[in-house]
């Protein structure tokens, strides 16, 4: 069954740029489906970054939009997630998941990887 | 803030039938399905319900959901003590920043 893998720096300094990637495994990316980014700060609950289709084409959450780019990798059949600028409010645990269109439910999901933002 | 509501909080005892609402809008619950995720401690969200009231495979039908209007409900019956967990309901805002996804703030099921 498909299985998404999380990877990237635990640590990013104030004002610098977050950048984590998503491995999918037992699909290929390129068959379809779309791919998105969620967060939860410690102690708190869900916030949707953004989501991309296999094609590349992306859509994100309004309040992120000016500092997040998501893209895809069909080659290494992985997508990734930057968002620049980041301060303190951006530590969270970053979960990627599946979505089987645009604006449908997200299963499954990997098991997130924590990022701190300090200095 | 979330734009979906959610109680912070609710219990049962084993065997119990418990619910947790999630109040939205227009243009969000209104006009979209919602979704509902099982978060375990230390864990990632799981999908529980999907479309308002449809399981996944290998989700107990102990688990069940409906919506009315631009309000959202899940119920769990026969309660167990593998249950306690925080609930996510979810669904798609059409506001004029939007279409995003929305989250409720989370309930924290506790099994007496």
């Amino acid at each position: 069954q498909v299985q998404l893998q999380e990877s990237g720096p635990g640590l990013v300094k104030p004002s610098e740029t977050l950048s984590l990637t998503c491995a999918v495994s037992g699909y290929s990316i390129s068959s379809g489906y779309y791919w998105g980014w969620i967060r939860q700060p410690p102690g708190k609950g869900l916030e949707w970054i953004g989501s991309i289709y296999h094609s590349g084409s992306t859509y994100y959450n309004p309040s992120l939009k000016s500092r997040v780019t998501i893209s895809v990798d069909t080659s290494k059949n992985q997508f990734s997630l930057k968002l620049s600028s980041v301060t303190a409010a951006d530590t969270a645990v970053y979960y990627c998941a599946r979505a089987v269109d645009r604006r449908s439910w997200f299963d499954p999901w990997g098991q997130g990887t924590l990022v701190t933002v300090s200095s | 803030q979330s734009v979906l509501t959610q109680p912070p909080s609710a219990s049962g005892t084993p065997g119990q039938r418990v619910t947790i609402s999630c109040s939205g809008s227009s243009s969000n619950i209104g006009s979209n399905t919602v979704n509902w995720y099982q978060q375990l401690p230390g864990t990632a969200p799981k999908l529980l319900i999907y479309s308002n009231n449809q399981r996944p495979s290998g989700v107990p039908d102990r688990f069940s959901g409906s919506k009315s209007g631009t309000s959202a409900s899940l119920a769990i019956s026969g309660l167990q003590s593998e249950d306690e967990a925080d609930y996510y309901c979810a669904a798609w805002d059409d506001s004029l920043n939007g279409p995003y996804v929305v989250f409720g703030g989370g309930t924290k099921l506790t099994v007496l």
